[in-house]
């Protein structure tokens, strides 16, 4: 099981670029989350996923889009990267229920210049 | 947005010490769970509470939930250079829509 897989792990891009960040779990979870993390921000939710067919936007969705593909994967898009989203960017996925653990991919490191 | 309040932002302490770090919020949480993250690498969960008083404990770490699952604390007693690391909790909520809201972690440094 490779649980939470994530490409690429570090990616460099021009204000003004567009990118698509992959995400793939091997656990057969329902939900997906996409976080990113800032140095004293702490993790904070871009969109997620509660179920195969759904999206809902978390706390901080403006410059993104996200498409969950199938059952397994979860994608993270930039149209027009700008600065602000040089960030460290998190995909999880969970089963279920209250006690469900969120499984954390290793992070995808972006900085836009 | 349900907000979390993590304290201390940072702490530096000698082998052997003891120390407590704090979650607080105005909401109500259905879970509570402490994360702990290396340099590098995405968040491993520690523990989850759901139940308003409960206390769990793993080896020198006691977590408990408030009664009215507003609050967590994490606890650690003699501490070790291997505890260095960026512990984070994290509240649950949203029913069928459930996610979960971080504070902005707490960096401890466990000094040989």
């Amino acid at each position: 099981n490779a649980g939470v897989t994530q490409t690429p792990k570090f990616q460099v891009l021009k204000t003004g670029q567009s990118m698509t960040l992959q995400c793939a779990q091997d656990m057969n979870h329902n939900s997906m989350y996409w976080y990113r993390q800032d140095p004293g921000m702490g993790l904070r939710l871009i969109y997620y996923s509660a179920s195969e067919g759904t999206t809902d936007k978390g706390e901080v969705p403006n410059g993104y889009n996200v498409s969950r593909l199938n059952k397994r994967e979860f994608s993270l898009r930039l149209e027009s990267a700008a600065p602000s989203q040089t960030s460290v960017y998190f995909c999880a996925s969970r089963l279920g229920g209250v006690r469900g653990e969120q499984y954390f991919g290793p992070g995808t490191r972006l900085t836009v210049t | 947005t349900q907000l979390l309040e993590q304290s201390p932002q940072f702490l530096s302490i000698q082998e052997g010490e003891n120390l407590t770090v704090y979650c607080n919020s105005s909401s109500v949480f259905s879970s509570l769970q402490w994360y702990r993250q290396e340099p590098g690498e995405g968040p491993v969960l520690l523990v989850t509470v759901v139940t308003g008083g409960e206390v769990k404990k793993l080896k020198r770490l006691t977590f408990q939930f408030g009664d009215a699952r507003k609050d967590s604390s994490l606890h650690i007693t003699a501490a070790q250079p291997g505890d260095t690391g960026l512990y984070l909790c994290a509240g649950g909520y949203g029913g069928s829509n459930y996610k979960l809201t971080f504070g902005k972690g707490t960096l401890l440094t466990v000094n040989p």
